[in-house]
Parts: structure tokens; C-alpha cells; sequence
């Protein structure tokens, strides 16, 4: 595998359930993103892990939990969603470090769907 | 709160036509990227523009920075059906990741 990749490319989910959402970068990279995708906005930014803490959390609510186990893989864990979270979520990646330029890299996202 | 606006939303044309799409900020950017997102995939990353009146070319794309540092614009020459696509500026600051997304232009390119 190269690049970013995410699992599962889709879910359907009901309102009581959890799900986790799984990114992996094969970069070497050690800053990982979870951004929001919705028909109607911009791709919004929900949360950032740089070496495997997490240093941005946007106001996401905390129906939305993320893990970063090792600077590899991020996951976004999802319980008792509402269906205005229906959207695509997308995982990026890029180097981190002071004074250096961030270039973030996709994965191909997931289609969330919540009914 | 910063925001950025792209214009035009929605733009169709013809295969060999010029276009260009404007990326616009009442705020100052230290940084501006340019992305390509093409039907159930990521943005891809296409341009990081750095320097206010920066101008970079990729191939038949031309990227500019204002001199202010708060617009750009990605001119496309002689567009091609595989330009199809969303095109995403970003605004950023120095040293942060907390990137601002404008909400995109739609590119159709018939053949």
C-alpha cells in the first residue's frame, strides 16, 4: 500500500450504534488529521495529532472520539451519531515540525452515512 | 474567524477553453495551497504558494499569490476533460496546521 488509505470507503450506521473509522499513512509522516466533508461547507478541520498527541481538537462534539496509537495510524471512533454527521471523513497526513511547511496528504475518505 | 471565498462555484467549458478561478481572503495567509478533488477520492495537493506575487506553473496551470498575501488565483490553459474536478484553495499561518478551506469551485470540461 502507498499513500493514505482509509477504511471502510463507506458506512451506513444507525443513530445507536459505534463504528470506528481506520487511517493508515505509509509516508513517514508524523502528523495525522480527521477533516469533515459536507455537501454544504468547506472541508472543516476536527482534530490533529503531531507525534501522536493530539494538539488541535476543533469544538468537535464528543460523540466523535479519535485515537492515534503511533504515528501510522489514526482512527476516528463514532457513537450515538446524529444524521446532520452524515458526510465524508477524510484522513490526511504531513511532516511535522517547527518552521517547516505543511503539505498534507489525503486518503480517499469514508462515506458516512447515519440513519 | 478567517474564511476564504472561491468564485465562480460552478464553471463549464468546452475542451481546449482558458479559465481562471479566484481564491479570496479579507485575512492574510502566510501560506495558500491549491487542491484537485476528483469524484470519491481525497484533494490532491497541487501547489503551495509561499511569497506575496508568487507565481508558479505546473504544466498548463499558472498559480498566483497577491501581493497582500490574502488572494490567489489558478489560471488553466487550454483545459482538458481530465481537469475535470473540485478545486480547494487552503489558507495557512506559519508554523500552524489549522488550515482554512474555501469552499471550493467545480470544474466541468466537456469534450
Amino acid at each position: 500500500e502507498t499513500g493514505v488509505t482509509q477504511t471502510p470507503r463507506h458506512l451506513v450506521m444507525g443513530m445507536t450504534n459505534k463504528k470506528s473509522l481506520k487511517c493508515e499513512q505509509h509516508l513517514g509522516h508524523n502528523a495525522m488529521y480527521w477533516y469533515k466533508q459536507s455537501a454544504k461547507k468547506p472541508l472543516e478541520l476536527m482534530f490533529v495529532y503531531n507525534f501522536k498527541e493530539q494538539t488541535e481538537n476543533n469544538s468537535v462534539p464528543s460523540r466523535f472520539s479519535p485515537e492515534c496509537p503511533n504515528s501510522s495510524h489514526l482512527f476516528l471512533h463514532l457513537h450515538t451519531l446524529q444524521p446532520e454527521d452524515s458526510a465524508l471523513y477524510l484522513c490526511a497526513s504531513s511532516q511535522a515540525g517547527q518552521g517547516i511547511l505543511y503539505e498534507q496528504y489525503f486518503g480517499p475518505g469514508t462515506r458516512l452515512t447515519v440513519t | 474567524t478567517q474564511l476564504l471565498e472561491q468564485s465562480p462555484q460552478f464553471l463549464s467549458i468546452q475542451e481546449g477553453e482558458n479559465l481562471t478561478v479566484y481564491c479570496n481572503s479579507s485575512s492574510v495567509f502566510s501560506s495558500l495551497q491549491w487542491y484537485r478533488q476528483e469524484p470519491g477520492e481525497g484533494p490532491v495537493l497541487l501547489v503551495t504558494v509561499v511569497t506575496g506575487g508568487e507565481v508558479k506553473k505546473l504544466k498548463r496551470l499558472t498559480f498566483q499569490f497577491g501581493d497582500a498575501r490574502k488572494d490567489s488565483s489558478l489560471h488553466i490553459t487550454a483545459a482538458q476533460p481530465g481537469d475535470t474536478g473540485l478545486y480547494l484553495c487552503a489558507g495557512g499561518e506559519t508554523g500552524g496546521q489549522n488550515f482554512v478551506f474555501g469552499p471550493g469551485t467545480r470544474l466541468s470540461v466537456l469534450p
